[in-house]
């Protein structure tokens, strides 16, 4: 069956450009989570996204970051301004409702900045 | 906000013998605490996880315990085998769902 989708797979931009990551979360999932893996580190939290509620936002690094979940479904990860440091892997995550539980990861996106 | 500390960062073994990875959780509103196993170039897969009104689990070679007191839980695999070496990464959460805490990982590695 269909699995969380992440688009790209991978990633190259420059210093200074922005760059938007999509996340396609399985069908019907309300709970939807953004992850950033930084090389040989751990799931470093970043967006949490739960039905009609609003975001969890804690987890973004700077105001760079920004995420957003249109319809329920999709969701975009724009990061502005891009610099080395935001190189990284990130994952997108869902679940089927708010609560605890299984959550389902995507393979994540690769970012490197250059 | 929830701190999660996971050790060891690495843990090497031989075929067939046990493997144990422990992590202490700061927020005693915690109440859900899985574990994820991630092999190279894939996402985290749940492999167990335990609620907090449960003092051990078990799945064939794979045990989790918990100490609510001490805020510790440890993550048990015996008769490790080549397959097993991966990531394993431990978690915590409220009952209230929302923000999932991940610990820093431990990069198990199976030697045949």
């Amino acid at each position: 069956g269909a699995g969380v989708s992440q688009s790209p797979s991978n990633k190259v931009t420059e210093k200074g450009k922005d760059v938007e990551l999509r996340c396609d979360p399985i069908s019907g999932h309300t709970a939807l989570y953004w992850y950033r893996q930084s090389l040989g580190q751990g799931l470093e939290f970043l967006i949490y996204f739960q039905g009609n509620s609003a975001p969890d936002k804690s987890g973004l690094p700077s105001d760079r970051f920004s995420a957003e979940r249109t319809g329920g479904s999709v969701s975009t990860l724009t990061i502005q301004r891009t610099q080395q440091e935001d190189s990284a892997v990130y994952l997108c995550a869902s679940r089927p409702d708010g609560g605890t539980g299984e959550l389902f990861f995507g393979e994540g996106s690769r970012l490197t900045v250059l | 906000g929830e701190n999660v500390e996971q050790h060891p960062s690495t843990l090497s073994v031989q075929e067939g013998d046990s493997a144990v990875i422990k992590c202490t959780y700061s927020d005693s509103a915690s109440n859900y605490f899985p574990w994820y196993k991630q092999e190279l170039g894939k996402g985290p897969q749940l492999i167990i996880d335990i609620r907090s009104n449960v003092g051990e689990k078990k799945d064939q070679r794979i045990a989790v315990t918990l100490n609510k007191t001490a805020k510790h839980f440890s993550l048990h695999i015996t008769e490790t085998q080549p397959e097993d070496s991966a990531v394993y990464f431990c978690a915590a959460i409220g009952n209230q769902g929302g923000k999932l805490i991940f610990g820093q990982g431990t990069e198990l590695s199976v030697k045949p």
